[in-house]
C-alpha cells in the first residue's frame, strides 16, 4: 500500500520570506507522480505544482519549486517569497496506475500554513 | 471552460434522513473521485470510477455509503440513514487518467459541506 506523511499539521513564515513543507512517501512503484495542492479556506483544491518520478530535474512554477529526493521517497516544497494568499493547507499526493483501476491518488494528511504580514 | 461542479454546496439535514451529493465532472474525464474531508483532516478516499470499469469502492466506509456514475459522467453519492459522524466535506475531483504515461492531476469542485444534526 502507498502511504503519505506530512509531518507538520501547521506551519507559520513572514511575509516575503521562504518556507519549506515536507512530504514523504512509501511505495515499491518505480514510475509515478507526485503533485502538491492548496486548499484555501474557500475549499477549492488547486494543483500548485507536479513531479514526474522518472524526471529528475526539480520541478518549479514561479514562486514554488520542489526537492524530490527519489532514494528517500521526499517530495518537500518550497514557497519563496511567501505571499498573504498563499496562506491555505498544503496535501502532497502520490499517484500510480494500476492495470484494471487507472490512476489512483494518496493524499497526505495536510499542512496548514499561515503566512503572517 | 467548466470545471468539476458539485451540488448543493451546503446540505444539513436530520439524523437518520438520506442524502444526495452531485457531481458533474469536466466534460471528457474519464476519472471521477469521491473523497470525505472531516473537519481539519485530510482526504479520505472513498471511491473512484475509471471509464467503464467496475469502480474501486474499496474507501466506503459501511454499506450505508454507495454511488453510481451514469453515462460515463455525472455521478451521485448517496448515505442512506446518516449518522452524525457523516458531518463532513464531501469533494469530487475528475481527471483525463488516459493510461500509465498520463500525469493527468485531479481537478476538484467546491465541495458540499454536509451538516447531520
Amino acid at each position: 500500500a502507498q502511504t503519505v506523511t506530512q509531518s507538520q499539521p501547521e506551519m507559520s513564515v513572514q511575509e516575503a520570506e521562504t518556507v519549506t513543507l515536507s512530504c514523504t512517501y512509501d511505495t515499491s512503484e518505480s514510475n509515478y507522480y507526485l503533485f502538491w495542492y492548496k486548499q484555501p479556506p474557500s475549499r477549492q483544491m488547486i494543483l500548485v505544482i507536479r513531479q514526474e518520478a522518472y524526471k529528475q530535474q526539480n520541478a518549479t512554477e514561479n514562486r514554488f519549486s520542489v526537492n524530490f529526493q527519489k532514494a528517500a521517497k521526499s517530495f518537500s516544497l518550497k514557497i519563496s517569497d511567501s505571499q498573504l494568499g498563499d496562506t491555505a493547507m498544503y496535501f502532497c499526493a502520490f499517484m500510480k496506475h494500476s492495470n484494471g483501476f487507472g490512476n489512483q491518488f494518496y493524499f497526505g494528511t495536510g499542512t496548514s500554513l499561515t503566512v503572517i504580514p | 471552460g467548466a470545471g468539476v461542479s458539485q451540488s448543493p454546496s451546503n446540505k444539513v439535514t436530520e439524523k437518520g434522513k438520506d442524502v444526495e451529493l452531485r457531481c458533474d465532472p469536466i466534460s471528457g474525464h474519464t476519472a471521477l473521485y469521491w473523497y470525505r474531508q472531516s473537519l481539519g483532516q485530510g482526504l479520505e478516499f472513498l471511491i473512484y470510477f475509471q471509464g467503464n470499469s467496475a469502480p474501486d469502492k474499496s474507501g466506503l466506509p459501511s454499506d450505508r455509503f454507495s454511488a453510481e456514475r451514469t453515462g460515463g459522467s455525472v455521478s451521485t453519492l448517496t448515505i442512506q440513514r446518516t449518522q452524525q459522524e457523516d458531518s463532513a466535506v464531501y469533494l469530487c475531483a475528475s481527471s483525463l487518467a488516459r493510461d500509465r504515461y498520463s500525469n493527468q492531476p485531479q481537478h476538484f469542485g467546491d465541495g458540499t459541506r454536509l451538516s447531520i444534526l
